[in-house]
């Protein structure tokens, strides 16, 4: 079967930086998503890897490793305001998404 | 720009009435279109797609049903709820052709059925 594992909930310090890692085993890769989503909102487009190696935009940096069925998102200068879901989803062979739970990210000051 | 609406954004509704839930996408044509359903603790699921009017796919057999009378135009139906249907509905589009395959999600519409 088709499985996307990410922590369910992580803490971190306002400032401080904070790895999101994804583990997933799929029929086929067409490539990884990161989206955010606040509570009670929709999710919104973080970023998108296809080959091996690092994306970085700006605060939000994401690193995926193909051989492994590994990704990561790596938040820089945490703020408050990034406290929200982080899900992971990876498309397969038939260019469908396949989507992780999602981790909640706590901020604390 | 492009922008897509979904409604209502909440509703209670009982046991055994029934759905409409709408999802309408501005400032671009022949956008495929999508319906998930979000569960706590559980990643979304695809519900249905279409690339069409009136081509609509099924992912997961279920008491729902969706239609494409316009291009634009998603709509998700049920003719009778179940206290399973219960969720968070997210409707999204994307370009057609595109390599990322982003997807734009509407505001969503929380459902409770009692």
């Amino acid at each position: 079967g088709q499985n996307i594992d990410q922590p369910t909930e992580m803490t971190a310090t306002e400032g401080a930086i904070v790895q999101i890692n994804c583990t997933y085993q799929t029929s086929g890769f067409n490539g990884l998503f990161w989206y955010q989503q606040h509570a009670g909102e929709a999710p919104t487009f973080l970023s998108y890897n296809v080959l091996d190696g690092l994306e970085e935009k700006g605060r939000f940096s994401s690193f995926l490793s193909r051989s492994k069925g590994y990704s990561y998102l790596l938040l820089k200068e945490l703020q408050m305001k990034d406290s929200a879901s982080y899900l992971c989803a990876v498309m397969d062979s038939n260019y469908q998404l396949i989507w992780g739970a999602g981790t909640k990210l706590i901020i604390k000051p | 720009s492009q922008t897509i609406h979904q409604w209502p954004a909440t509703l209670v509704q009982p046991v055994g009435s029934p759905l409409s839930l709408e999802c309408t996408v501005e400032g671009t044509s022949n956008p495929n279109l999508y319906w998930y359903r979000q569960a706590a603790g559980r990643g979304l699921q695809l519900l249905f797609y279409s690339v069409g009017i009136g081509q609509i796919s099924s992912e997961v057999p279920q008491n729902l049903s969706a239609s494409r009378p316009q291009d634009r135009q998603f709509i998700l139906s049920s003719k009778k709820l179940l206290l399973s249907d219960s969720g968070f509905y997210l409707c999204a589009w994307t370009v057609k052709g595109q390599d990322t395959g982003e997807l734009f999600f509407g505001e969503g519409s929380r459902l409770t059925v009692l």
